[in-house]
């Protein structure tokens, strides 16, 4: 069972450029998200979603897209990498809508650097 | 989604027991307590989660008082290993998502 996976885990992109961070879950979950984590920080939410076809903010959702076209799969996209969007993204799934009366299951991350 | 205050930081010395307290007083009837654990680079886990009084599991203890306004998230005899960021999170059927806190950063002395 490989629960939730990331890939890449390390990536370097130049100021401008574009990319994809993949997540993948295997334990047909409904609610996704994503999070960036910054040196000493907390966690930041940028996208969430609670089911295929349903996607919303989070806290910090500028200059990221996502989309959920499947239950297993929700992608980050990066539309013009910026230095200030170093850091490390974490993708997390779990069971049902309401997550909070459940738990979440977390990747090991991507480290993304710009520069 | 119901704001809480942990302490940003705490020591303690291996074979110790640690209590980390967080308040939410404005916690909902319907809202739940959970506490998740970060090692260093390492996404989040789950360790516990309660609604009232006591909850014990093979990795901690989880004590709420009545009033539900704040709850302590015990941790027997720590080792080094237990070093990591523990984040207190409240939230119930209104809440589609989570949005963690800055947590708590546990250093653990030999």
């Amino acid at each position: 069972n490989a629960g939730v996976t990331q890939t890449p885990k390390f990536q370097v992109l130049k100021t401008g450029q574009s990319m994809t961070l993949q997540c993948a879950q295997d334990m047909n979950h409904e609610y996704m998200s994503w999070y960036r984590q910054d040196p000493g920080m907390g966690l930041r939410l940028i996208h969430y979603s609670v089911g295929a076809g349903i996607t919303d903010q989070g806290e910090v959702p500028n200059g990221y897209n996502v989309s959920r076209s499947t239950t297993e799969d929700f992608p980050l996209r990066l539309l013009s990498a910026a230095p200030s969007q170093t850091s490390v993204y974490f993708c997390a799934s779990g069971p049902g809508r309401r997550i909070f009366y459940t738990e979440a299951f977390f990747g090991q991350g991507t480290r993304l650097t710009v520069v | 989604l119901a704001k809480t205050t942990q302490p940003i930081s705490m020591d303690s010395y291996e074979g110790q027991e640690v209590n980390i307290t967080c308040s939410h007083n404005n916690i909902a009837t319907n809202d739940y307590i959970t506490w998740y654990q970060q090692f260093p680079s390492q996404g989040p886990r789950f360790i516990i989660q309660g609604y009232k009084t006591k909850v014990t599991n093979e990795v901690a203890s989880l004590f709420i008082p009545a009033d539900r306004k704040s709850s302590t998230l015990s941790l027997p005899r720590v080792s080094l290993s237990d070093t990591a960021v523990y984040y207190c999170l409240v939230g119930g059927f209104r809440d589609d998502k989570i949005i963690f806190g800055k947590g708590t950063r546990l250093h653990i002395l030999p």
